[in-house]
């Protein structure tokens, strides 16, 4: 079975600031995809990123990258220059062959 | 384009009733899925389909659940009869699946009260 963990219920981080979401999973697939989702309160949940696994190089969507961690079974967030738009709930998500799985999530708080 | 059409948005019922969900997906995807929501939790697959067949469906309750998928377009997930703990948001997602687009499309969602 495939399983997404995301180990930080709750983060915060200042304006402008830069911050770490972590994402750990398992597969035994060898070919498979990660995304991290956002769902902003009472609104709809939009892809922030994706990484194919044959892909070494780290994916990056303007204030947003990933590190990705294969033998390590780790795919991490990164947000740099944090802004108020950018609190939601953070969701990793695997698909591997055909099953997708989402992870638990992490309350992103950004302060003023 | 459009995006993933849900319908309706709200809807409160008593326990024991019965409800009806509405997805549309964005054209031409293939797959479809219906999660289950619960406040403060990640989305939780219900089922998904490939055009109009069941890929999984493991962890529908079949007893009350039920969804359909005809002529592999939109798709409707029922719930007969409601317990209490059916109160979520359940969302819809579609997804191209081939071509190296395999990420998920979501629509905004139905919250379902149950009293």
């Amino acid at each position: 079975a495939q399983t997404v963990t995301q180990s930080q219920p709750e983060m915060s981080v200042q304006e402008a600031e830069t911050v770490t979401l972590s994402c750990t999973y398992d597969t035994s697939e060898s070919d498979y995809y990660l995304f991290w989702y956002k769902q902003p309160p009472s609104r709809q949940m939009i892809l922030v990123i994706r990484q194919e696994a044959y892909k070494q190089q780290n994916a990056t969507e303007n204030r947003f990258s990933v590190n990705f961690q294969k033998a390590a079974k780790s795919f991490s967030l990164k947000i740099s220059d944090s802004q108020l738009g950018d609190a939601a709930m953070y969701f990793c998500a695997l698909l591997g062959g055909q099953n997708f799985v989402f992870g638990p999530g992490t309350r992103l708080s950004v302060l003023p | 384009e459009a995006g993933v059409a849900q319908s309706p948005r709200y809807k409160i019922i008593e326990k024991r009733q019965s409800v009806a969900f509405w997805c549309n997906p964005i054209s031409g995807h293939a797959t479809l899925y219906w999660y289950q929501q619960i406040l403060g939790q990640g989305p939780k697959l219900l089922i998904q389909f490939q055009n109009n067949g069941v890929v999984d469906d493991s962890q529908l309750p079949k007893d009350r659940f039920s969804a359909e998928r005809l002529k592999g377009v939109d798709s409707t997930l029922k719930i007969q009869p409601a317990k209490l703990e059916d109160s979520a948001v359940y969302l819809c997602a579609s997804s191209l699946a081939s071509q190296g687009e395999y990420e998920q499309y979501f629509g905004p969602g139905t919250r379902l009260t149950v009293t």
